[in-house]
């Protein structure tokens, strides 16, 4: 089945910095690649996602890229801002369209 | 709209309780889910509505009880819990099972004594 690893597990970055978290899948047939932002006592909230057919999106300060060859995505946030902090998720589908999430990484913005 | 509620926010119940978990979406979809998400981890798939009807089962324990009364409520029946059955659990729902762009719900965070 799938399999998605994701790293760091934890990031610090000063306030106006950027921040970018990578994630590898094992799937080959996946197609579909969402990144979720969960705050404290928070459901996660779909922040931006990425089709197979698709190298680069872009919403705003995030941007998410996907190397199919190579079976990785990453996500960017560029001038974080103290509410950037929460745990990211990105996850993959699998080839029964169910989401296979990664570990997730703690994102820390400090002012 | 992307908005999924859920209710109740908090839940304690003892190990002989029964009680029950809502969801609810009036964003069309036809595809509902049930996760669970212990503390520090990602979220796990309990269970797939698709047009109202089980989709999946990831060999939940029956103590665990989906419903899907319409194509707008999902609802969670629990009976005889263990503690470790403590967690947010997290409704989501998308356009159709499989199509991406699940939404999910603010979770109810359960605790059982």
């Amino acid at each position: 089945g799938e399999n998605v690893e994701q790293h760091p597990s934890t990031l610090s970055v000063q306030e106006g910095d950027s921040a970018v978290i990578k994630c590898t899948y094992s799937d080959s047939a996946s197609n579909y690649f969402p990144w979720y932002k969960q705050e404290l006592g928070k459901g996660p909230q779909l922040i931006i996602d990425i089709r197979s057919n698709v190298g680069e999106k872009k919403d705003q300060r995030i941007a998410v890229t996907l190397n199919k060859t190579a079976k990785h995505f990453s996500l960017h946030i560029t001038e974080t801002q103290p509410e950037d902090s929460a745990v990211y998720f990105c996850a993959a589908t699998d080839s029964w369209g169910k989401l296979q999430f990664g570990a997730g990484t703690q994102v820390v913005v400090t002012p | 709209d992307t908005e999924v509620t859920q209710t109740p926010k908090h839940l304690v119940m003892g190990m002989t309780n029964k009680k029950s978990l809502k969801c609810e979406q009036h964003m069309g979809h036809r595809a509902m889910y049930w996760y669970k998400q212990k503390a520090k981890k990602p979220p796990e798939l309990m269970f797939v509505y698709s047009y109202e009807k089980l989709s999946i089962n990831e060999s939940v324990p029956s103590r665990f009880s989906p419903e899907c009364p319409n194509s707008s409520l999902l609802n969670l029946h629990l009976h005889a819990l263990q503690p470790e059955d403590s967690a947010l659990y997290l409704c989501a729902s998308s356009q159709d099972q499989g199509l991406g762009e699940q939404y999910f719900g603010p979770g109810t965070r359960l605790t059982v004594t």
